[in-house]
């Protein structure tokens, strides 16, 4: 099993451009998740979903957009990237309920808004 | 609300030495969930341990253990005999059971550093 695969893993774009961070699990995990890392932040959920074809908002959801077609797939978009944007965002996984479950987190996308 | 506070940003101890990191919590539930998870400089983030709300026992694997205490809304996690390798940061994380509403709260992280 190659676990959580997140590509690119760095990126660096300028203001305004779009682009897709991708995510893939192969553990038939119910459970995706996004979040994004900042110095001194800690980890913070952008978007959730609990299942393909459902999705829903965390803490910080603005500028980002996730659809969840397949149980393995979760990708994050950013619709106009802004230097607010930079940061390292981490794609995880979990069996089902996060509550009652480890979660399994990819290797992280490094991104640089200039 | 549910909240996470980590009081200890950084903490630097000599290796062999026993060092213990904070974590308060806050929710109004009833039901819940505390986390650790381990960041070391690599940078991928690994599961330590789950404990539910009503499992109070301390937990010991090795030379790490968890102190769970609903009195003090506290799940203090202790290093003995510190080693290099424990060098990471070190985060602990909240979930809420009501209504299952799938959401994991982290704490700002604790940075530890084991010096030889």
């Amino acid at each position: 099993n190659a676990g959580v695969t997140q590509t690119p893993k760095f990126q660096v774009l300028k203001t305004g451009q779009s682009m897709t961070l991708q995510c893939a699990q192969d553990m038939n995990h119910e459970y995706m998740s996004w979040y994004r890392q900042d110095p001194g932040m800690g980890l913070r959920l952008i978007h959730y979903s609990v299942g393909a074809g459902i999705t829903d908002q965390g803490e910080v959801p603005n500028g980002y957009n996730v659809s969840r077609s397949t149980t393995e797939d979760f990708p994050l978009r950013l619709l106009s990237a802004a230097p607010s944007q930079t940061s390292v965002y981490f794609c995880a996984s979990s069996y089902e309920w996060v509550g009652g479950n480890e979660q399994f987190f990819g290797p992280g996308t490094r991104l640089t808004v200039l | 609300a549910q909240k996470v506070t980590q009081a200890q940003t950084e903490i630097s101890v000599v290796e062999k030495e026993d060092v213990t990191l904070d974590c308060v919590y806050e929710t109004r539930d009833t039901t819940y969930y505390l986390f650790w998870y381990k960041q070391p400089p690599s940078g991928e983030l690994v599961f330590l341990i789950r404990r539910n709300s009503f499992d109070e026992q301390n937990e010991i694997s090795g030379r790490y253990s968890w102190n769970f205490q609903k009195s003090t809304s506290s799940f203090n996690f202790t290093i003995t005999a510190s080693q290099v390798v424990d060098s990471a940061v070190y985060f602990c994380a909240l979930s809420e059971a009501a209504n299952r509403d799938d959401k994991i709260i982290f704490g700002k992280g604790t940075r530890l550093h084991i010096l030889p």
